[in-house]
């Protein structure tokens, strides 16, 4: 089975500092990686994906993540915040075939202090 | 680009009543959708899979009487608490893994149920 650790449950950070969200996952297989953000009140919006090639991935809002093999981490980092980054933040794997589930890690909420 | 809805958005009935929430892909085909559910503050836990023209998957410890989930057609799917109590009040949210894009699932905006 596979699962998703983000041993930070909160993480504070004044604006325009840089950030880093700890994920750590673990499987038996190889699996595809994901970070999603939820807005207070909102639904889920991917951030970025790693699904082979380049371990360093860009996504949207200026985040960018690392995947790491022999860690099993994915972290996910951003040089400068934004008071706008206040969010939860969710690392999740699939497994690489056609079933498509998700499983998500429990969340880190991202505070933006001014 | 994709998009995927939920009706409705928020819904506030009273316990021992059923509630449905439909699942819409709105601009592609889906033959599966995933059920989640998310508590306050905590994560989302995969509830079920939907799949269109068979029965849904439910994972371990979801009580299929309970959560009736139906793929009526490749763009909707219909989750139904029966009987709710007010320990079934959470955020109900919904995806749908694109038919184009790998590996890419399009998440409903959520429905926020309040069982009375």
């Amino acid at each position: 089975a596979q699962s998703v650790t983000q041993l930070d449950s909160q993480v504070p950070v004044f604006e325009e500092a840089p950030v880093e969200l700890r994920c750590n996952y673990s499987s038996s297989v190889s699996v595809y990686l994901f970070w999603y953000v939820q807005y207070p009140n909102q639904g889920l919006q991917l951030l970025l994906k790693y699904l082979s090639g380049s371990t360093l991935v860009k996504g949207i809002n200026g985040f960018e993540a690392e995947f790491n093999k022999s860690q099993t981490s994915f972290h996910l980092r951003k040089p400068s915040v934004h008071i706008s980054d206040t969010a939860e933040y969710f690392c999740a794997v699939s497994v690489l075939n056609r079933d498509d589930k998700i499983i998500f890690g429990k969340g880190t909420r991202l505070h933006i202090l001014p | 680009g994709a998009v995927v809805s939920q009706h409705p958005s928020w819904v506030i009935c009273k316990s021992g009543t059923s509630v449905k929430i439909e699942c819409r892909s709105l601009d592609f085909q889906a033959t599966t959708m995933f059920w989640y559910r998310q508590f306050p503050k905590q994560s989302l836990m995969l509830m079920a899979t939907s799949n269109e023209g068979s029965k849904a998957t439910y994972e371990q410890g979801v009580e299929k009487d309970k959560f009736l989930i139906n793929h009526a057609s490749l763009t909707l799917s219909t989750l139904t608490v029966t009987s709710a109590h007010p320990e079934d009040s959470s955020f109900y949210i919904c995806s749908a893994p694109s038919d184009t894009r790998e590996e890419t699932q399009y998440f409903g905006p959520g429905t926020r149920l309040l069982v009375l």
